[in-house]
């Protein structure tokens, strides 16, 4: 069971913005930096954000992410229909000593 | 380009161990920490831990005493051993790179393909 929580899916209509959240605690992402990843089916994860809200190189800046207190966001504009896929953040926890994922969501553009 | 090609997948009966491999290219392996993470089937990812430059480990609590991690530099690979097998740790395994300042500031930017372990009697 998690202890980063994502709701397990969200759907939204090409154009429109779709904001994922990810609930944490004080000793996850209360205080430490929040990643995110995205992954298709059959494939492996692959880097979204890091360090909060930064973008690799090669992720478009429809993606853009924030944290508050314990929880992290992300925000897709535009939606489109490649966006189709799993999203999980992470971060490390300072009770248990290593990376937590959340469950992730799974995005569907109607 | 940066490449992590992982063994081929595997199927082990209850008990038993299994040995991945993570080949790397692209990047000079001796400078880079190398994590595990693993995905049971339709679930979510779990760390599993790292093995650094200079071969020290860190384990996930859950996995302490029954996974080792190894890496021949000369070889540009990682090896992962998960021994006592039991169908819970059916999943695909994975391997990848960190970036970032270390510890809890990392970043996993590159991942292999991923290998999948099948434990059934």
């Amino acid at each position: 069971q998690s202890v980063l929580f994502q709701p397990p899916s969200m759907s939204g209509t090409p154009g429109q913005t779709l904001t994922l959240s990810c609930s944490g605690s004080s000793s996850n992402i209360g205080k430490n930096p929040v990643n995110w990843y995205y992954q298709t089916p059959g494939k492996a994860p692959q880097l979204l954000i890091f360090s909060n809200d930064q973008r690799p190189s090669e992720i478009p800046d429809r993606f853009s992410a924030s944290t508050s207190g314990s929880s992290a966001s992300l925000a897709i504009s535009g939606l489109q229909s490649e966006d189709e896929a799993d999203y999980f953040c992470s971060s490390w926890d300072d009770k248990v000593q290593g990376w937590l994922f959340g469950g992730g969501t799974k995005v569907t553009v109607l | 380009q940066v490449h992590l090609v992982q063994s081929g997948a595997e199927v082990k009966r209850p008990g038993a161990s299994v040995k991945i491999s993570c080949q790397t290219s692209g990047y000079d392996f001796s400078a880079f920490s190398v994590h595990w993470v693993r995905q049971a089937p339709g679930q979510s990812l779990e760390w599993m831990g790292w093995i650094t430059t200079a071969q020290g480990t860190k384990y996930a609590q859950k996995f302490q005493g029954r996974v080792t991690f190894t890496r021949d530099t000369s070889a540009n690979t990682a090896y992962l051993e998960l021994r006592s097998l039991t169908s819970a740790d059916t999943a695909v395994y994975y391997c990848a790179r960190p970036r970032g300042s270390g510890g809890r500031y990392s970043y996993l930017d590159y991942w292999g393909q991923g290998t999948l372990v099948t434990v059934s009697s």
